[in-house]
């Protein structure tokens, strides 16, 4: 069975800092998504990774995969307010998305 | 705004009833996904359909059942309801059979109170 494990799941930072969310998985796959859901809402597609050595940017945003590790990152840069929201990664197995269970991340002043 | 809708938002009902969730795909998407998430069990997969035809099940109950029809809407429907199964119920929608090489997109969600 497929784990995905996310570390922190609980983030609060201030603005202007920088920080990353950790996405370990437990079987091979080359293909990882990081999604972002706000409050109440739901699952917005931030980024699609679907090789080895995958980087991908968007805004102050980062996310990269290493299959080999089984690992990918997303790295916060400067952090504002708006980033303040939960963040999955989600490792796909063959058939479906596995997600890990999350990193709220509140950015505070 | 994804493209996926699903109706209703929201749904109140008593233990032991039947309810039906409603999904349309984004416009050209053959798979339909749909997914539960609950505060205790996260976001789990529950069964996939690609063109009509299911693909794949994950942790569905016995209990719940999926159709996917011609103009490729999607129904998922949820019987002999428990407490335990209130949650927010998302599809999501692919162009491929599995999501290999894009993202699946999202639905707003139907958010299931059972009573």
């Amino acid at each position: 069975e497929l784990k995905v494990e996310q570390n922190p799941l609980f983030l609060s930072m201030q603005e202007g800092k920088n920080y990353t969310i950790y996405c370990n998985y437990s079987t091979t796959s080359d293909r990882l998504y990081w999604y972002r859901q706000d409050p109440g809402k739901s699952l917005e597609s931030l980024f699609v990774l679907l090789s080895n050595g995958a980087v991908k940017q968007e805004g102050r945003l980062m996310a990269s995969l290493d299959t080999k590790a089984r690992l990918s990152t997303l790295h916060i840069t400067a952090a504002v307010h708006d980033l303040s929201a939960t963040y999955f990664c989600a490792v796909y197995s063959g058939y479906a998305l596995n997600f890990g269970k999350g990193t709220s991340l509140l950015v505070t002043p | 705004d994804s493209g996926v809708t699903q109706t209703p938002k929201h749904l109140i009902t008593a233990t032991g009833q039947r309810v039906t969730l409603r999904c349309s795909p984004r416009s050209g998407d053959l798979s339909v996904y749909w997914y539960q998430q609950s505060l205790d069990q996260g976001l789990q997969f529950l069964i996939q359909y690609y063109n009509g035809e299911e693909r794949a099940k994950g942790n569905i109950l016995e209990r719940f059942s999926a159709q996917q029809f011609p103009d490729l809407h999607s129904e998922l429907n949820l019987s002999s309801l428990e407490l335990g199964d209130s949650a927010l119920y998302f599809c999501a929608s692919s162009v491929d059979s599995g999501g290999n090489f894009g993202a699946q997109y999202f639905g707003p969600g139907t958010r299931l109170l059972v009573l």
